[in-house]
């Protein structure tokens, strides 16, 4: 039964478009996290949500729309999709802030 | 704020030798400090992480780190490298307590040689 889970795990779409990607865990953790990894391997937070409350909010194009409908969901959407979007994203998730982060296994995401 | 720096992007060592993984930090606060480790196509792990008890601190797979405040440090070692222990390892840190954001360092690619 896996953790944190992120769907889909591949997706390729043109210049433009909107999309979204999906995040869920059965870890009963309280926070819950979005990352951008981009072609070099850094890993820069985007968001992070707790108890459905927005708490970390980087700085990041509006274009990008975290939600979180329920403690076990944190969505990612994402307008007017660009070239520089191009990267892996990864969901996580921790206890609180400052615990143990679990990580899904990413969402590579191909902008064309 | 707080920031850690990996040094060396890539580092090799041989099947056998001594894998030392360097990271030092920066910190205003008390810091918890991390390693995960990223094998290809996957998420990060946590291989170990520092809250301010025990300053060496053993983790899965051989690894351990120990925390040296008066140089900044928290660098990761390994006795003996394995083939399998090639992959992509981030240094991490964070404040303590609350909710606190964890910032990541580049990472280092380790590469073992047969």
């Amino acid at each position: 039964d896996t953790a944190v889970s992120q769907t889909p795990k591949y997706l390729v779409t043109q210049m433009g478009n909107d999309k979204s990607i999906k995040c869920e865990q059965n870890l009963g953790h309280d926070t819950m996290y979005w990352y951008k990894q981009d072609s070099k391997k850094f890993l820069k937070i985007m968001f992070s949500y707790n108890n459905k409350e927005l708490i970390i909010n980087e700085t990041v194009p509006n274009r990008f729309s975290p939600k979180s409908p329920d403690k076990a969901h944190l969505n990612l959407h994402i307008n007017s999709l660009e070239l520089g979007d191009s990267a892996v994203y990864f969901c996580a998730t921790s206890r609180q802030g400052a615990e143990t982060q679990y990580f899904g296994p990413g969402t590579r995401l191909l902008v064309l | 704020a707080q920031s850690v720096t990996q040094l060396g992007s890539h580092v090799s060592v041989s099947e056998g030798a001594l894998v030392l993984l360097r990271c030092n930090y920066s910190s205003s606060v008390p810091p918890y400090l991390f390693w995960y480790v990223q094998y290809p196509n996957q998420g990060l792990q946590l291989l170990l992480k520092y809250t301010s008890a025990a300053t060496l601190v053993k983790g899965i797979n051989g690894f351990e780190a120990e925390f040296k405040k008066s140089e900044t440090s928290f660098h990761l070692t390994k006795p003996s490298a394995h083939m399998s222990d090639a992959a992509e390892y981030f240094c991490a840190v964070s404040g303590s307590g609350g909710y606190q954001k964890v910032t990541f360092g580049i990472g280092t690619k380790l590469q073992v040689i047969p």
